[in-house]
């Protein structure tokens, strides 16, 4: 079974920009969460959706938004980038909207130049 | 809305060193508790988790974690640490409700010279 995907791998943007981030979670997830991994900041939780609707929202302002296909891929946008963008962005995915374990995708390497 | 504190931001070993990695959290409710690896070039990945029963689970690779529910911890630990332990290791916790979210402490590196 393939696991969650992330595309890009990279991605170099310049302030003010827009960014879309893609995720394919492993087949019969329907639970994908965001986070974002900053050096000594751990993760932080952006959003999660399950069928579609965003189930929790993280302390992140308006620009970060996220949406939930019917195949359950999931892609998050950035948009009027910031230098303090600059992360890796972690998509993971669990079977059902329970207290399961995450299944994380390797992530996406954002820098705002 | 739940918090969680990892004590040691970074951690150097000796290997065959015992391991002990301090997490506490902040909750009202149940929750479900959980402690993730990165190792070096990989994605992140479970090590062990707690939902009910025994409070002293075993993970994969040796480790182990109590949850102590009066002190609101749940520590990681290893008896004998190995060089390829080398990691990033990340505490979580989840409200034990449908819509629960997990929140991650900030990391512990571990280091293990051989």
């Amino acid at each position: 079974k393939a696991g969650v995907t992330q595309t890009p791998r990279y991605l170099i943007k310049t302030r003010g920009q827009q960014v879309t981030l893609s995720c394919s979670p492993i087949s019969g997830h329907r639970s994908v969460s965001w986070y974002q991994q900053t050096p000594g900041q751990g993760l932080q939780f952006l959003f999660e959706y399950f069928s579609e609707t965003q189930r929790n929202k993280g302390n992140f302002p308006g620009r970060f938004s996220g949406r939930q296909f019917s195949n359950s891929r999931s892609e998050m946008n950035v948009s009027t980038l910031e230098l303090g963008d600059s992360a890796l962005y972690l998509c993971a995915s669990s079977p059902r909207a329970t207290n399961e374990k995450l299944f994380f995708g390797s992530g996406t390497q954002l820098s705002v130049l | 809305a739940q918090s969680v504190s990892q004590h040691n931001h970074h951690v150097i070993l000796s290997e065959a060193a015992s391991l002990e990695l301090g997490c506490n959290y902040s909750y009202g409710g149940t929750v479900n508790l959980f402690w993730y690896v990165q190792y070096p070039g990989q994605h992140l990945q479970l090590l062990l988790k707690y939902f009910s029963g025994d409070p002293l689970v075993k993970g994969i690779k040796g480790f182990e974690a109590e949850f102590i529910k009066s002190k609101f911890s749940f520590n990681l630990r290893k008896p004998s640490v190995q060089w390829s332990d080398t990691a990033e290791y990340f505490c979580a916790v989840r409200p034990n409700t449908n819509a629960g979210k997990s929140t991650f402490g900030d990391g512990t590196t571990l280091t293990v010279k051989p």
